[in-house]
């Protein structure tokens, strides 16, 4: 089952601008983690915010959670053709072990 | 060596073969997983491994029989599969999740993952 719902399923932008992607998702969590995925390739973890930060940074990433909305934002400043990719939020659902429950994606085009 | 590698990288195979996907780390991770995905969806968890023991079987057609013989490796059998068993099946590994003390299942790791084999049913 999906735990959780990103939006927009597909972002189009001119590089050097910024991408913003959500994520919600429906049950207490653990933590939340961003990964990408290159088309036909595997997924690369990029950042785990834990259930009681808020924010946080890396890089050109700036993930924000919301625990009392159950939602995510992953933010990518200054955006390259590189990064062009699939976004999927990913949440372990409290007591759920090693079940780490991925959302549907946001498909990122970077236009140079 | 931070890799996780799968073999084969593409596959193609009738609906009476058998065949098997493998997937192999030397991170040191003792919880290693099987994945499937679809074009244009998330991937689904199929299988967990943690320490060489299957954790969780998402109830995964008996068709798809996967095996950890050890700490490294991972295998899926596949046998009588159907053409919609076609998509990328990804392998990942990770440190096992433990409790945080507090009682409660977490803290969560990262996922690393491989390459993925592209499986084609005809």
């Amino acid at each position: 089952s999906q735990q959780g719902e990103e939006d927009p399923q597909a972002l189009s932008i001119q590089e050097g601008e910024n991408a913003t992607m959500n994520c919600s998702y429906k049950t207490s969590i653990n933590n939340l983690q961003w990964y990408r995925q290159n088309s036909g390739r595997g997924l690369v973890h990029l950042i785990l915010i834990r259930s009681n930060e808020r924010e946080k940074h890396s890089g050109r990433l700036r993930v924000t959670l919301d625990t009392s909305k159950k939602s995510s934002s992953l933010l990518i400043t200054a955006s390259r053709a590189a990064d062009t990719a699939s976004y999927f939020c990913a949440t372990d659902a409290n007591n759920a072990g090693n079940m780490l429950t991925f959302g549907g994606g946001t498909r990122l085009m970077v236009k140079p | 060596d931070t890799e996780v590698t799968q073999t084969p990288k593409h596959l193609v195979m009738g609906m009476t073969n058998k065949k098997s996907l493998k997937c192999e780390q030397h991170m040191g991770h003792r919880a290693m997983y099987w994945y499937k995905q679809k074009a244009k969806k998330p991937p689904e968890l199929m299988f967990v491994y943690s320490y060489e023991k299957l954790s969780i079987n998402e109830s995964v057609p008996s068709r798809f029989s996967p095996e950890c013989p050890n700490s490294s490796l991972l295998n899926l059998h596949l046998h009588a599969l159907q053409p919609e068993d076609s998509a990328l099946y990804l392998c990942a590994s990770s440190h096992p999740f433990r409790f945080d003390g507090t009682g409660r299942y977490g803290t969560n790791e990262k996922l690393f993952f491989g390459s993925g084999t592209q499986l084609s049913v005809l």
